[in-house]
């Protein structure tokens, strides 16, 4: 089975600009989670969605949205992008069991 | 907030050396998991622990995970190079398929 994609892989955008990111997950996999990586703050969990609904969301401010489509697929936003922003963005999909698989990640930078 | 330390944040050793890495909470654990995420790369599952006192190994990567359920440890024996990485513990909110990630231990290994 193909693994987790993420596109873009990389990413510069301009303070106060949205971005949009695209994750596609392991084949019958329903489950889609979504991490930021920083330096300074780790791994933190953005959100999950399962069966196109999200069912648990991180602290994040609303400027981070996102959504998951009947085939699975899940798209994360980020608007109003603040320097702060800057950051890896792993998806990691489930088949409802334990692990989770990542995708290599979309590496955001705001200038 | 529940928090999850890691210590140390990062060991260099030389190649043959042994290396621990001691996962933290302050509150109990339902489970454990351990990902490897090397340099570039994306966190990659390693095992999980879900009992009191369990112990797993994986070749030369031992397992454990406290009797209170409050703490863990990954041991390696006689590291190698490909061993270079950074490893994450991890408590797994599986209703949610969320996971709060410790703060991660970065271990570099010289030949």
């Amino acid at each position: 089975k193909a693994g987790v994609t993420q596109t873009p892989r990389y990413l510069i955008k301009t303070r106060g600009q949205q971005v949009t990111l695209s994750c596609s997950p392991i084949s019958g996999h329903r489950s889609v989670s979504w991490y930021q990586q920083t330096p300074g703050q780790g791994l933190q969990f953005l959100f999950e969605y399962f069966s196109e609904t999200q069912r648990n969301k991180g602290n994040f401010p609303g400027r981070f949205s996102g959504r998951q489509f009947s085939n699975s697929r899940s798209e994360m936003n980020v608007s109003t992008l603040e320097l702060g922003d800057s950051a890896l963005y792993l998806c990691a999909s489930s088949a409802g069991r334990d692990e989770q698989y990542f995708g290599p990640g979309t590496r955001l930078t705001v200038t | 907030g529940q928090q999850v330390m890691q210590i140390p944040q990062y060991q260099h050793v030389q190649e043959g050396e042994d290396f621990t890495t001691y996962c933290n909470s302050s509150t109990t654990l339902s489970n454990i998991q351990w990902y490897k995420q090397r340099p570039g790369g994306h966190p990659v599952f390693l095992i999980q622990l879900v009992k009191s006192g369990e112990v797993k190994k994986q070749k030369r990567l031992t397992f454990q995970f406290g009797e209170a359920k409050k703490n863990s440890s990954l041991h390696i024996t006689a590291t190698q190079t490909t061993d270079v990485g950074t490893y994450f513990c991890a408590e797994m909110n599986t209703g949610f398929q969320k996971l709060v990630f410790g703060t991660g231990t970065r271990l570099l290994v010289s030949p």
